[in-house]
């Protein structure tokens, strides 16, 4: 069975430190990568997407993905406290079929 | 752009009613559409997975006949909750896909809370 696994958290990280989120995924096909960030009694919002191996920066965030080891990770920089939320990994494995990871909660403490 | 919508964002009904719930994508056209649920603290569920014009692929352990599913058109999507309980209350979300080749992509719409009394 396709899995990807996240470490639930919570993840606390004073403000301003930088948040280091990972997530791992069974099926080595797989060839697309998505962070979601879902605050709580809301729906989950795309902030990255990653295909090839290497960094992707965007803003303070940077995903990065190594495909050889099968993790995906998400850097958040400078956190705030507007970036606790739950953090959802996703891995796109083909034929309309997404796994997503149950979450890591995140607190920035300010 | 990547718009999904929902409606309603929130309803109340009674046990044994029926509740529709829309999700529309406003600015693209989503051959796919999925439907999840979320319980409180706990992670997303896929319940089906819907293309429009054909009838929609239900995960297992998803009762097709209560939770059914029809997509119209390449922007509308629409779950019926049939004779709705209180075990069924919980947070419905609905997300769409661009559909560009090996990268699909989905966007969520904002969810719709039920509660069922």
């Amino acid at each position: 069975q396709k899995e990807v696994e996240q470490n639930s958290g919570p993840l606390s990280v004073p403000e301003g430190a930088i948040a280091s989120l990972n997530c791992t995924y069974s099926d080595r096909v797989s060839q697309s990568f998505f962070w979601y960030r879902q605050y709580s009694g809301k729906s989950p919002e795309l902030i990255m997407s990653i295909y090839s191996n290497g960094d992707k920066e965007d803003g303070r965030f940077t995903a990065q993905l190594n495909k050889a080891s099968q993790y995906v990770s998400l850097l958040i920089r400078d956190s705030q406290p507007s970036d606790s939320a739950t953090y959802l990994c996703a891995v796109y494995t083909g034929g309309f079929k997404t796994i997503f990871g149950a979450g890591t909660r995140l607190f920035v403490k300010a | 752009g990547a718009v999904v919508s929902q409606h309603p964002s929130w309803v109340i009904c009674k046990s044994g009613t029926s509740v529709k719930i829309e999700c529309r994508s406003l600015d693209f056209q989503a051959t796919t559409m999925f439907w999840y649920r979320q319980f409180p603290k706990q992670s997303l569920m896929l319940m089906a997975t819907s293309n429009e014009g054909s009838k929609a692929t239900y995960e297992q352990g998803v009762e097709k006949d209560k939770f059914l599913i029809n997509h119209a058109s390449l922007t509308l999507s629409t779950l019926t909750v049939t004779s709705a309980h209180p075990e069924d209350s919980s947070f419905y979300i609905c997300s769409a896909d661009l559909g560009q080749g090996s990268t699909d992509t989905q966007y969520f719409g904002p969810g719709t809370r039920l509660t069922v009394l």
